[in-house]
């Protein structure tokens, strides 16, 4: 069964300091990979996605992230955070070709970014 | 495109009443998922359709929860009766049929069950 892990929880972080959320996913199997994020009181929203090709993928609003197979990592970074990007954010898995219903999200990292 | 659409987008009820969660996906989208979100479990899978067939609904709850989704643009998630441990944000998620698993969320209803 696939699963996706999330090893922080909460990460508190000062604005203009780097950060890296982590995930790690368990699958016997290819998958895409998702982040996505959700702002206080709102639904959850596309962060960016890994499907194939280049292993680095980045955000309009300058988070990237890493796919590492051997590592089964997909962890996101952002060099310089600012106050507006404290949120949730949510790692997760889909089948490579696999139904719509196999979304498997982490548990979530609630960013803190303080001034 | 106005993106999903859930209503109410509060509810506030007591134990032992009905309670009727709507949503409206994006047109052309024909994948809809029903999901609910809690401090203690996080964001769980509780149903999801395509085409307006349900296609695994092995997340529901108990037999308190039921979901219909009657025509391409409306669904309900449906809870009869009520109790306090039902209360959560549920959100409602649609797709295309790419395979790929990029979902649109809706802005979810807060329910509280006193």
């Amino acid at each position: 069964a696939q699963s996706v892990t999330q090893l922080d929880s909460q990460v508190p972080v000062f604005e203009e300091a780097p950060v890296e959320l982590r995930c790690n996913y368990s699958s016997s199997v290819s998958v895409y990979l998702f982040w996505y994020v959700q702002y206080p009181n709102q639904g959850l929203q596309l962060l960016l996605k890994y499907l194939s090709g280049s292993t680095l993928v980045e955000s309009i609003n300058g988070f990237e992230a890493e796919f590492n197979k051997s590592q089964t990592s997909f962890h996101l970074r952002k060099p310089s955070v600012h106050i507006s990007d404290t949120a949730e954010y949510f790692c997760a898995v889909s089948l490579y070709g696999g139904s719509q219903g196999n979304l498997i999200f982490g548990k979530g990292t609630k960013l803190s970014v303080k001034p | 495109d106005a993106g999903v659409i859930q209503s109410p987008r509060h509810e506030v009820t007591e134990m032992g009443q009905e309670v009727t969660l709507r949503c409206k996906p994006i047109s052309g989208h024909d994948y809809l998922f029903w999901y609910r979100q809690t401090m203690m479990r996080g964001l769980e899978l509780l149903i999801y359709f395509n085409n307006n067939v349900p296609i695994d609904d092995s997340g529901m709850p108990e037999d308190r929860f039921s979901a219909k989704m009657p025509n391409a643009s409306f669904s309900t998630l449906k809870i009869q009766p009520s109790e306090p441990r039902d209360s959560a944000v549920y959100f409602c998620a649609s797709s295309l049929p790419t395979g790929i698993g990029e979902q649109f969320f809706g802005p979810g209803t807060r329910l509280t069950v006193l």
